[in-house]
């Protein structure tokens, strides 16, 4: 079956630092990608998604390529701020009969330290 | 702020009780599910409603019964809990049909339910 597996954490980062974290993804066929963050306390809310190869999503100066040769989509950022820290899950979607399957990797949780 | 409303925010129930979370949104999605995530752990899909029809159960225990009155709602009845049901459940909608493959999910910001 389709999985997801991300880099797990904690990462730990001083504000204005660079982040990275990987995603890779098997699946069959070409699945969406996706970045969700979730807050302390809250629901997963979408960061960024990509829908085919070579695609680029971005969104509050994150990034994320859909990169089919290395299965990869792999999380950006080039300053980090302390508003970053939560929880990031990558994920790929299944349509199944109409409606969406979310394979999620296990969670990488960010610190952003001021 | 949310576009998918979930209440009530915490719920605390013993094992013979009866309760149900509800959960509402208005942006004309025809998808909606049911997530459980416990701590550090990322969320598992429990059902899925496609056009107002239960189109996913993921081998959920009958203690968790869902129910989508109309488009818009969704409730998820509980009864007999044990106390390792205590999670958070998160509700989510999408756009839905095959017409709008792969559609992102909008969350709630869930329930947090205790089991005592």
């Amino acid at each position: 079956g389709n999985s997801v597996t991300q880099m797990e954490g904690p990462v730990t980062l001083s504000e204005e630092a660079f982040l990275t974290i990987n995603c890779t993804y098997t699946a069959t066929g070409y699945p969406s990608l996706f970045w969700y963050v979730q807050y302390p306390g809250e629901g997963l809310q979408l960061l960024l998604k990509a829908t085919k190869a070579d695609d680029k999503g971005s969104n509050k100066g994150f990034e994320a390529t859909y990169r089919k040769e290395t299965t990869s989509f792999h999380l950006e950022k080039g300053s980090v701020q302390v508003s970053d820290s939560a929880v990031y899950f990558c994920a790929l979607s299944e349509n199944q009969g109409g409606s969406e399957k979310l394979v999620f990797g296990k969670g990488t949780k960010l610190t952003v330290n001021p | 702020d949310t576009e998918v409303t979930q209440t009530p925010k915490h719920l605390v129930m013993g094992m013979t009780n009866k309760k149900s979370l509800k959960c509402e949104q208005h942006m004309g999605h025809r998808a909606m599910y049911w997530y459980k995530q416990k701590a550090k752990k990322p969320p598992e899909l429990m059902f899925v409603y496609s056009y107002e029809k239960l189109s996913i159960n993921e081998s959920v225990p009958s203690r968790f019964s869902p129910e989508c009155p109309n488009s818009s709602l969704l409730n998820l009845h509980l009864h007999a809990l044990q106390p390792e049901d205590s999670a958070l459940y998160l509700c989510a909608s999408s756009l839905g049909g095959r017409r709008f493959g792969n559609s992102p999910l909008h969350f709630g910001n869930g329930t947090r339910l205790t089991v005592t």
